[in-house]
């Protein structure tokens, strides 16, 4: 079984959409927790970490549910330039190992 | 740019030969990670490096190996190419090893044939 599960996607939505995203993990020692971002064919940026309270950046909202082990990212007012690959990253306990997802694939259409 | 650069960005090799991919970490940053990537897949760990020792492991195999330098520059080593190490080698650094803000270089895109 995979330490961090997504929906593949894709996700096709309109311009000014709101999507979510939701992701799962298996460990339940899982200690912190990220949102990457990935354009095609280039390297992961951090989008924002995941705290345990929500957290919003602009127009997106991060969300972790411990009992459920599951963190969700909702985009709202989607724009073109939203378009990539969103990867969820989990740190298992072990302070140097960061296991990300395969990846929700978004795109946002005119 | 992340201020993280890999080379060489491209390769080719056959099965069971060797290569040596190079990573030099941003500015001030002590700790290389390194990670595969194979299509359509996130990122896999396969180790990290934090002032010159290896510092955790992923589920890859001894013929993975590395190496970390006083500049904290970092070498990845893949001996005996197989088919399925065709892949994305990303290296990440951070200013500290337990951070989850990893800075990523662009990759070194790995063909195996």
């Amino acid at each position: 079984r995979k330490e961090v599960e997504q929906d593949p996607g894709p996700f096709n939505v309109p311009e000014g959409a709101t999507v979510a995203f939701n992701c799962t993990y298996s460990n339940s020692a899982s200690q912190s927790f990220f949102w990457y971002r990935q354009d095609c064919r280039k390297e992961p940026k951090l989008l924002m970490s995941v705290y345990s309270s929500g957290n919003e950046d602009g127009r997106f909202t991060a969300q972790l549910n411990r009992a459920s082990q599951y963190i969700s990212l909702l985009i709202r007012d989607s724009k073109l330039s939203d378009s990539a690959t969103y990867l969820c990253v989990v740190n298992i306990g072990n302070f140097n190992k960061f296991y990300f997802g395969s990846g929700t694939k978004l795109n946002v259409k005119p | 740019e992340t201020g993280v650069t890999q080379s060489p960005t491209h390769l080719i090799k056959t099965r069971g030969q060797q290569v040596t991919l190079r990573c030099s970490s941003q500015s001030g940053h002590n700790t290389v990670s390194w990670y595969q990537q194979a299509l359509g897949q996130g990122p896999q760990f396969i180790f990290q490096y934090y002032r010159e020792e290896e510092n955790g492991r992923g589920n890859f195999p001894p013929r993975f190996s590395g190496l970390q330098f006083p500049n904290y520059s970092s070498e990845l080593n893949v001996n005996a190419l197989e088919l399925d190490d065709s892949a994305l080698y990303l290296c990440a650094s951070s200013a500290t090893q337990n951070t989850g803000e990893l800075f990523f270089g662009e990759g070194s895109r790995l063909t195996v044939l």
